[in-house]
């Protein structure tokens, strides 16, 4: 069953806490993707993760950081949490040649910093 | 600057009429383009994808055109049922392999009503 699974669904956190979101794939994909979409904008990159410890900046990772330890899971953290990260975030997993194979989504994790 | 521009913004229809959703962009280079389905609430669910200079799909209900000579796509749905109901998003990726960047358009509300 191919999946990608996100926990928590929901979650609301006052600004100044930590905040973790986390992802999980089956199918054994190298790359790993953290997005967040805002109303009216397409997706933007936050994170990306080719493989275990090997993550790279996506356009708009300030206020972000991740980890992946495993090559199924991969972290999404916000050190001291803002307002204007309130947003919902989704994770995304696919095999290296992302024109000729499938991006799989996971459901989104809708985050409210208050 | 927004890179991929989806038309109309939103779309009502009544169930069983036809629909024509269209996809602008400027991404270049212009590797593959990407047709999601997002149930309200639910990830991004890839409809289709189209590879070559001037490409054609079909997916049941849903096909797709592609000419990149205008950077233009167009996405089809044919005989629209009340499942169709969703946000329709155009993802145009910038190279096959997972170096490149998914650009993600703000998509169309499809809303199909009885």
């Amino acid at each position: 069953d191919m999946k990608v699974t996100q926990m928590p669904r929901y979650l609301i956190k006052r600004m100044g806490e930590n905040v973790l979101l986390e992802c999980g794939q089956d199918m054994s994909h190298e790359t790993m993707y953290w997005y967040r979409q805002d109303p009216g904008l397409g997706l933007q990159l936050i994170y990306i993760s080719y493989d275990v410890d090997s993550n790279s900046e996506g356009d708009i990772p300030k206020g972000y950081r991740v980890s992946r330890k495993k090559r199924e899971h991969f972290s999404l953290i916000l050190d001291s949490a803002k307002t204007n990260q309130t947003s919902v975030y989704f994770c995304a997993s696919s095999s290296w040649d992302t024109a000729n194979t499938e991006v799989f989504f996971g459901k989104g994790t809708r985050l409210t910093v208050v | 600057k927004t890179q991929v521009e989806q038309s109309p913004q939103s779309l009502v229809v009544r169930q069983g009429e036809n629909c024509v959703l269209q996809c602008n962009y400027s991404v270049t280079p212009d590797n593959h383009l990407r047709w999601f389905k997002q149930d309200t609430g639910k990830g991004l669910v890839s409809l289709t994808v189209l590879v070559d200079q001037k490409d054609k799909t079909s997916n049941g209900r849903y096909s797709a055109t592609l000419d990149k000579d205008a950077k233009h796509s167009t996405l089809h749905i044919t005989a629209t049922l009340l499942d169709d109901t969703a946000t329709y998003i155009c993802v145009v990726g910038d190279r096959g392999s997972a170096l490149g960047r998914l650009h993600f358009g703000a998509g169309t509300q499809l809303i199909v009503i009885p």
